[in-house]
């Protein structure tokens, strides 16, 4: 099975300031169709989860684009610039090319 | 707009079973297979595994087999997730999620307690 860890596990940042999370697969991500399925996934407090970023850097409709995404392989980054107290919640990476598993979280605090 | 609209909280007793819907609107429900997903009281994410909505074939993750099952009702655009004798450690809010996890519902709440 996959195993996705990330890095930190909790992130205090200043508003207007940047935040980084990593996020690190056990296994290449890229499917055989060519894709790399790992996505960031954002959950605000009380609410339920919202996708932001498919196929490592692909913003969904909406998403502001202070929310960015790269990487490759097994090590990913997602990269929220100019925090905003909106974007207090915890962030998750996932991988959909070996079935599906979800990183553990990094909780964002300003 | 796209919706998936989930059923209401459960309360069981251990040993119970339950059933929690998911009715999609808003696009052709068999164009997107469905992601059941859990998540345990102040814990993260959990992928419970996904049924394709055109062959009703389900496939579940690593700790999802054998008490929980997937089902679709095509005629109403709508997923099932259905958990046999239940047990405490099943108390979460369980979530349905279109394809690449593009949209949610709002979450399930099952309580399992005595």
């Amino acid at each position: 099975d996959i195993v996705m860890t990330q890095t930190p596990l909790s992130s205090l940042v200043t508003l207007g300031q940047s935040a980084s999370i990593s996020c690190k697969s056990s296994q290449s991500l890229v499917h055989s169709d060519g894709n790399t399925y790992l996505s960031w996934i954002q959950q605000r407090p009380g609410q339920p989860p919202r996708l932001l970023i498919s196929k490592i850097s692909k913003r969904v409709s909406g998403v502001p684009d202070r929310f960015s995404g790269s990487g490759a392989g097994t090590d990913f980054t997602l990269k929220i610039s100019r925090v905003e107290a909106e974007d207090v919640g915890i962030y998750y990476c996932m991988q959909a090319t070996h079935l599906g598993t979800f990183g553990p979280g990094t909780k964002l605090e300003i | 707009q796209v919706q998936l609209v989930q059923s209401g909280s459960e309360l069981k007793k251990p040993g119970a079973s339950v059933r929690v819907s998911c009715e999609a609107s808003g696009y052709t429900f068999t164009d997107y297979a469905v992601n059941w997903v859990r998540q345990a009281p102040g814990q993260g994410l959990e992928w419970m595994g996904w049924i394709d909505t055109n062959t009703g074939n389900p496939t579940y993750g690593q700790g999802f087999t054998g008490r929980f099952v997937f089902s679709l009702d095509t005629s109403v655009s709508t997923a099932y997730l259905r958990i046999s004798s239940l047990k405490a450690e099943d108390t979460a809010v369980y979530y349905c999620a279109l394809g690449m996890f593009d949209y949610w519902g709002q979450g399930t709440l099952v309580t399992v307690s005595s």
